[in-house]
């Protein structure tokens, strides 16, 4: 079946411009997570959710970051007015389990965001 | 928040030696995973570490978890090229995972 899928795969912004990342989770998936990858590191949390529910939002660096998932299914990260340091791979993952729960996460191919 | 520190960062190995890769954390963890991302790829599970003393082995894989689990381990025997990639290990606490540097790992063959 299907996958998680990200878009777009790839994103050159200007220093100052919002962002939106969208994914797109493995249908039924409860959990939802956002990831920030910087190269040859492992990946960082940022914030997850379960159903629309934005359960833990401290891995997100400042105020610029939000994350929404309305529907309890596709989720958007948005980065506004971005800044260099902002380039990394962002990563989503999603994963059966509900709250408290420990399951395996199936992570997306990433949207590499570059700021200049 | 919870740290788990994996050593060595980087494992080149001859085809067909044995790799070993080791995360320790400072405290207790109620579990932990391993993820294997190739190079240009994204992270894939490979397994969940539960229990105390738990070894767990997939084909050539052998993963522990500590007796304190405060420790863990990925051993795999006589690698291949198909072997490549890095390995992370991930630290749950509820839902939330806090991964490791990794071990990248390379095989000449």
């Amino acid at each position: 079946g299907a996958g998680v899928s990200q878009s777009p795969r790839y994103k050159v912004t200007k220093r100052g411009q919002d962002v939106a990342l969208r994914c797109d989770p493995i249908s039924g998936h409860v959990s939802l997570y956002w990831y920030r990858q910087a190269l040859g590191q492992g990946p960082e949390f940022l914030t997850y959710f379960n159903y629309e529910a934005q359960q833990d939002k401290s891995g997100l660096p400042n105020d610029r970051f939000s994350a929404e998932r309305p529907e309890g299914s596709i989720s958007t990260l948005t980065i506004q007015r971005t800044e260099q340091r902002d380039s990394a791979m962002y990563r989503c993952a999603s994963s059966l389990g509900g709250a408290q729960s420990s399951y395996e996460q199936y992570f997306g191919p990433g949207t590499r965001l570059t700021v200049t | 928040g919870q740290q788990v520190m994996q050593i060595p960062q980087y494992q080149h190995v001859q085809e067909g030696e044995d790799f070993t890769t080791y995360c320790n954390s400072s405290t207790t963890l109620s579990n932990i995973q391993w993820y294997k991302q190739r190079p240009g790829g994204h992270p894939v599970f490979l397994i969940q570490l539960v229990k105390s003393g738990e070894v767990k082995k997939q084909k050539r894989l052998t993963f522990q978890f500590g007796e304190a689990k405060k420790n863990s381990s990925l051993h795999i025997t006589a690698t291949q090229t198909t072997d490549v990639g890095t390995y992370f290990c991930a630290a749950s606490s509820g839902s939330r995972l806090t991964f490791g540097e990794g071990t990248q790992l390379t095989v000449n063959p």
